[in-house]
């Protein structure tokens, strides 16, 4: 149980649907972070939400909309995907205060057709 | 453009000798520095992190070395364990204002060999 779960783990679908990622912390965590990691590339920073806003969008395309309701849920909404986005999500959580690591869930492994 | 960089792939070690994990950076802002593991299906966990006002920090097996004018971090686990076999990440924060933002390495995948 890494304190930060994942849901769905695996996902597969079509460039004109419709899906969402979730996340939730139960470490009472102020900042939730999204990260893709595709094939050979280093974890790469998308969102970040300290305390519900949004304090990073790191020139993710529109087709990818972060959601956090509060400070204990993340949301990843997809649409109209390219097959390129096929990777793995993770979610992240952090206290928030600088100096502080992040709590990674299992991550969602999403795949494009 | 890497900022944090993990010029070796892989790296094999026999049981019971040492693992030394290298990673260079570029960013002259970064001041906090940590090392992820990562096994296949799992998210990274956390393993240990470094100040920039240290040149070191031990937790057990694990030992992290800073050497700022280098720009060059390593992790070293002695003795290895075949546990310990996992892809291994640097990462680096300190050039923003929005606290925790990790710039990652392409990560090491460890073997340790029984």
């Amino acid at each position: 149980e890494t304190g930060v779960t994942q849901t769905p783990r695996h996902l597969v679908m079509g460039m004109t649907n419709k899906k969402s990622l979730k996340c939730e912390q139960h470490l009472g965590h102020n900042a939730m972070y999204w990260y893709k990691q595709s094939a050979k590339k280093p974890l790469e920073l998308m969102f970040v939400y300290n305390f519900k806003e949004q304090t990073e969008n790191n020139s993710v395309p529109s087709r990818f909309s972060p959601e956090c309701p509060n400070s204990s849920h993340l949301f990843l909404h997809l649409h109209t995907l390219q097959p390129e986005d096929s990777a793995l999500y993770l979610c992240a959580s952090s206290p928030g205060a600088y100096n502080s690591p992040l709590h990674f869930g299992n991550g969602t492994r999403l795949t494009v057709t | 453009d890497q900022q944090v960089k993990q010029n070796s792939p892989s790296l094999s070690v026999q049981e019971g000798r040492i693992s030394i994990l290298n990673c260079d950076y570029t960013n002259s802002m970064f001041d906090y520095f940590l090392w992820y593991k990562k096994y296949p299906a799992e998210g990274p966990t956390f393993l240990i992190s470094i100040s920039s006002i240290k040149d070191k920090n031990e937790d057990g097996r694990f030992t992290v070395f800073l050497n700022k004018s280098a720009k060059h971090l390593s992790l070293h686990i002695v003795p290895s364990q075949p546990g310990d076999s996992a892809v291994y990440f640097c990462a680096a924060s300190g050039d923003n204002n929005a606290g925790n933002m990790l710039t990652f390495g392409g990560g090491t995948r460890l073997m340790v060999k029984p």
